[in-house]
């Protein structure tokens, strides 16, 4: 079974800038969360998707941060403009059930910003 | 507020030492806490702890959860250079939020 795609894998840009990510859950997985790690954190949940719907974006800073997940299946991140603050890894990862329970996320291997 | 807390934040070990990694938890509404295991790549999934002293074992790892005193502790035995990693733990808040600690960066030496 393929795991979570997402790319990519780095990047690098100037403040003021836009940089978007891409993520690819794994096949059948309704939920898609979109995480922000910073160094030395644990992941901060920015925003989840229940197939295209969100479910919960109060963490996500709306004024530069945007995402959709259109068909829901693939997913975009887009940050404009970016911040120095901003530098972090960005990780996706999915999920079958919403329920507690059941609910394991599976995560991709996350994109490293860095903001000059 | 919500917060979960790991220790200690870093460990430095030699192979075939035994460790433990603990995990304290203050969360609304606690359904389940989890490890995961971060390596320079996805953090992978290792266990999932819902009942209170029951514990999970996977080869040289276990793990068991405390709801009274809100705390799950995660050992590892006969350490190899591959468990080298970042340890992540994180609380389940309600039907689907994960709350995660910092992380406790293992590193074991040859």
């Amino acid at each position: 079974e393929a795991g979570v795609a997402q790319s990519p894998r780095y990047k690098i840009i100037e403040k003021r800038q836009s940089v978007a990510f891409w993520c690819n859950p794994i096949s059948g997985h309704a939920t898609l969360y979109w995480y922000q790690q910073i160094l030395g954190q644990g992941p901060k949940l920015l925003i989840q998707f229940q197939n295209n719907g969100v479910v919960d974006d109060s963490q996500l800073p709306k004024d530069r941060f945007s995402a959709e997940r259109l068909k829901g299946v693939d997913s975009t991140l887009k940050i404009q403009p970016a911040k120095l603050e901003d530098s972090a890894v960005y990780l996706c990862a999915s999920s079958s059930f919403i329920l507690a329970a059941k609910n394991i996320q599976y995560f991709g291997a996350g994109t490293r910003l860095s903001v000059l | 507020e919500d917060k979960v807390v790991q220790s200690p934040l870093s460990l430095v070990v030699h192979e075939g030492d035994t460790v433990t990694l603990n995990c304290s938890y203050e969360v609304t509404n606690f359904r389940s806490l989890l490890w995961y295991k971060q390596e320079k790549k996805a953090p992978t999934f290792l266990f999932m702890l819902t009942s209170s002293g029951i514990e999970k074992k996977s080869g040289r790892l276990s793990s068991i959860l405390d709801k009274k005193e809100l705390f799950s502790i995660l050992n590892i035995t006969a350490t190899q250079t591959g468990d080298s990693a970042v340890y992540l733990c994180a609380a389940i808040r309600g039907t689907y939020k994960y709350i995660f600690g910092t992380g406790t960066r293992l590193k074991v030496l040859a």
